[in-house]
């Protein structure tokens, strides 16, 4: 079956330093790619996604690009804050145009993130 | 708009008893997907329901269950409930389903002790 393999962490980074949280996936076809982030004691947030090989989702500062030969879609932010400490999720849903659910989204175990000021 | 609304948020229930989680999806979103998190086992899907009927399952015993209702309203009920049960259930909903393309939009959770 599908799977998302990522870097669990805790990764513990300074304010402004570069960040790269890795995310490779394993599935048939052309699944959709996400990255969700949980502040602690909340639910999910959808961060970016992208949908097909080479798009490339951003929002807030954080960029990550879908990378069919590699299998990867590797988050990056140029220049991180205290307020991005949090817990971060790349997931898949399954290639398929009939609208039908297969196994749901497919969640990595999630990165941990500390930024120190 | 209005996000995805789960009820109730925290909730604390005995060995045995049964347990109903409420969720209302994002005005218009006919799908809604329930999943579990827990520390050890992470996120897992459980089930997903569109136009009233269940479309798809993850691996939970029978005793994890859930419906639909016309309005796109969705429950989840875990009876029996063990100590291992105590988690996150987080609900989602989407446009139209689970597959390639849709984004999934997530609730808050209904944390649940059991006890």
């Amino acid at each position: 079956g599908d799977s998302v393999t990522q870097m669990e962490g805790p990764v513990t980074l300074s304010e402004e330093a570069f960040l790269t949280i890795n995310c490779t996936y394993t599935a048939t076809g052309y699944p959709s790619l996400f990255w969700y982030v949980q502040y602690p004691g909340e639910g999910l947030q959808l961060l970016l996604k992208a949908t097909k090989a080479d798009d490339k989702g951003s929002n807030k500062g954080f960029e990550a690009t879908y990378r069919k030969e590699t299998t990867s879609f590797h988050l990056e932010k140029g220049s991180v804050q205290v307020s991005d400490s949090a817990v971060y999720f790349c997931a898949l849903t399954p290639a398929g145009g009939s609208g039908g659910g297969a196994d749901g989204l497919t969640f990595g175990k999630g990165t941990h993130l500390i930024i120190q000021p | 708009k209005a996000g995805v609304t789960q009820t109730p948020r925290y909730l604390i229930k005995t060995r045995g008893q049964q347990v109903t989680l409420s969720c209302s999806p994002i005005s218009g979103h006919r799908s809604v997907s329930w999943y579990q998190q827990t520390p050890g086992q992470g996120l897992q899907f459980l089930f997903e329901y569109f136009s009233e009927t269940q479309r798809n399952k993850g691996n939970f015993p029978g005793r994890f269950s859930g419906r639909q209702f016309s309005n796109s309203r969705s429950e989840m009920n875990v009876s029996t409930l063990e100590l291992g049960d105590s988690a996150l259930y987080l609900c989602a909903s989407s446009l139209t389903g689970l597959h390639s393309g849709n984004t999934i939009y997530f609730g808050e959770g209904s944390w649940l002790t059991v006890v």
